[in-house]
């Protein structure tokens, strides 16, 4: 059975920064591209950036662009988020998630993060 | 980027047949097939609805159907339940690479 488990979440002060992590299983990691999604309480879904099969490409969303990077390592079935100069407004709970068909088909159930004082 | 356009809200009866709309541009929605579309329910993990603007992945009810005109992708939900009440969110791929979330619709069912 696929599984995606995300990991790293918890509670930062503003301007620090943090890793998340995602473990994926189930599935042949390597031959899909994956994305990491963010949901901010109450609000909707805010994508964030994709990483190629083979981690030759990577795109990321003008909001989060040179402060979030997106990496993954095939050899060991993991997608990585590196969050710095975290703001309050990044607080959210932050998905990954498979791409098969231009689509996010399979997501976890997600890591929060807290930035606050 | 802005969001993808959705309405807020939606609401019908059980039985009835309601249609979300997702407005883009020619650089997104209108541009590309991967249009896609996902239900949320309070607390839970996005599920995919729709891909490529019309196919449904497996184990999705054939209640679900999407279109395309334009700039503007459609999800229809037709013979309304209950346990469709939910939020749902339009995506699109985009020209620079990227992908685009609506802002999501809540449909509540009568």
């Amino acid at each position: 059975q696929e599984h995606l488990v995300e990991s790293g979440g918890g509670v930062v002060r503003p301007g620090r920064s943090l890793r998340l992590s995602c473990v994926a299983s189930g599935f042949t990691f390597r031959n899909y591209p994956m994305h990491w999604v963010r949901q901010a309480p109450g609000k909707g879904l805010e994508w964030l950036a994709v990483i190629s099969y083979d981690v030759n490409r990577k795109y990321s969303a003008h909001s989060v662009k040179g402060r979030f990077t997106i990496s993954r390592d095939n050899s060991k079935n993991m997608l990585y988020l590196q969050m710095n100069s975290l703001r309050v407004d990044d607080t959210a709970v932050y998905f990954c998630a498979r791409e098969e068909f231009g689509a996010v088909d399979f997501w976890g159930q997600g890591t929060l993060v807290t930035v606050s004082s | 980027q802005s969001a993808l356009t959705q309405p807020a809200s939606v609401s019908g009866s059980p039985g009835q047949s309601i249609t979300i709309s997702c407005t883009g541009t020619s650089s997104d929605v209108g541009g590309y097939h991967y249009v896609s579309w996902y239900q949320q329910h309070p607390g839970k993990a996005p599920k995919l609805l729709i891909y490529d603007v019309t196919n449904r992945p497996s184990g999705v009810s054939h209640r679900f159907s999407g279109s395309k005109s334009g700039n503007t992708a459609s999800l229809t939900i037709s013979g309304l339940q209950a346990d469709d009440e939910s939020h749902y969110y339009c995506a699109s791929y985009t020209s620079s690479d990227t992908l685009l979330f609506g802002g999501g619709t809540k449909l509540t069912v009568l």
